[in-house]
């Protein structure tokens, strides 16, 4: 079956650090792969995709890249922000398929 | 485009009770989807539909859960005889066919605590 592990949080930076948050994923057949961002009281928001190999999703300084040698879609951000604060899901989907979520990823960035 | 909307946003009820959630879908989306969070982890699929043709269920959705989808628009998730282990936040999100790797939009969810 589909499964997607995530680097397990919470994870705390100061502003302007560098982020990583690992994401490796199973899947038979030729999945896409999301990120999507969660912020308190709110429903998940598409951050970012990639739909082949060697993809590389982009969106608000973030960037991942889909690396089907390693079967990883990791999340990087060059100076984070303290409104990039949020939880942070790593998602694959078949296609036509539901997506399935990693557990996601509790990012704190302090001033 | 208006965005995926669900009603209500927070639903307090006794174990034992019923309970409906309803999801509005972005209106050119045919495919609808419903998940299953709790606290501290990722969204659980539960079912979806394509129109108004339920496609898949999840072994998640016991027969308590009923989900429809009348005339292909707004999907109504009914929870029956209501238990602790159903607290959790349920989801909606919407996509467009075309093509297979369209993502999914979701709603703001509603929150169901169970007294």
């Amino acid at each position: 079956g589909n499964s997607v592990t995530q680097m397990e949080g919470p994870v705390t930076l100061s502003e302007e650090a560098f982020l990583t948050i690992n994401c490796t994923y199973t899947a038979t057949g030729y999945p896409s792969l999301f990120w999507y961002v969660q912020y308190p009281g709110e429903g998940l928001q598409l951050l970012l995709k990639a739909t082949k190999a060697d993809d590389k999703g982009s969106n608000k300084g973030f960037e991942a890249t889909y690396r089907k040698e390693t079967t990883s879609f990791h999340l990087e951000k060059g100076s984070v922000q303290v409104s990039d604060s949020a939880v942070y899901f790593c998602a694959l989907s078949v296609p036509y398929g539901q997506l399935t979520f990693g557990s996601g990823t509790q990012l704190t960035v302090l001033p | 485009d208006t965005g995926v909307s669900q009603d209500p946003r927070h639903k307090i009820t006794k174990r034992g009770q019923n309970v409906t959630f309803r999801c509005d879908p972005i209106s050119e989306h045919n495919r609808l989807y419903w998940y299953r969070q709790t606290l501290g982890q990722g969204p659980e699929f539960l079912t979806y539909f394509q129109n108004e043709a339920q496609l898949e269920k999840s072994r998640l959705l016991s027969d308590r859960f009923s989900a429809e989808r009348p005339k292909g628009s707004f999907s109504t998730l009914e929870i029956q005889r209501t238990e602790q282990g159903d607290s959790a936040m349920y989801l909606c999100a919407s996509s467009l066919d075309r093509g297979g790797h369209q993502p999914q939009h979701f709603g703001d969810g509603t929150r169901l605590s169970i007294l």
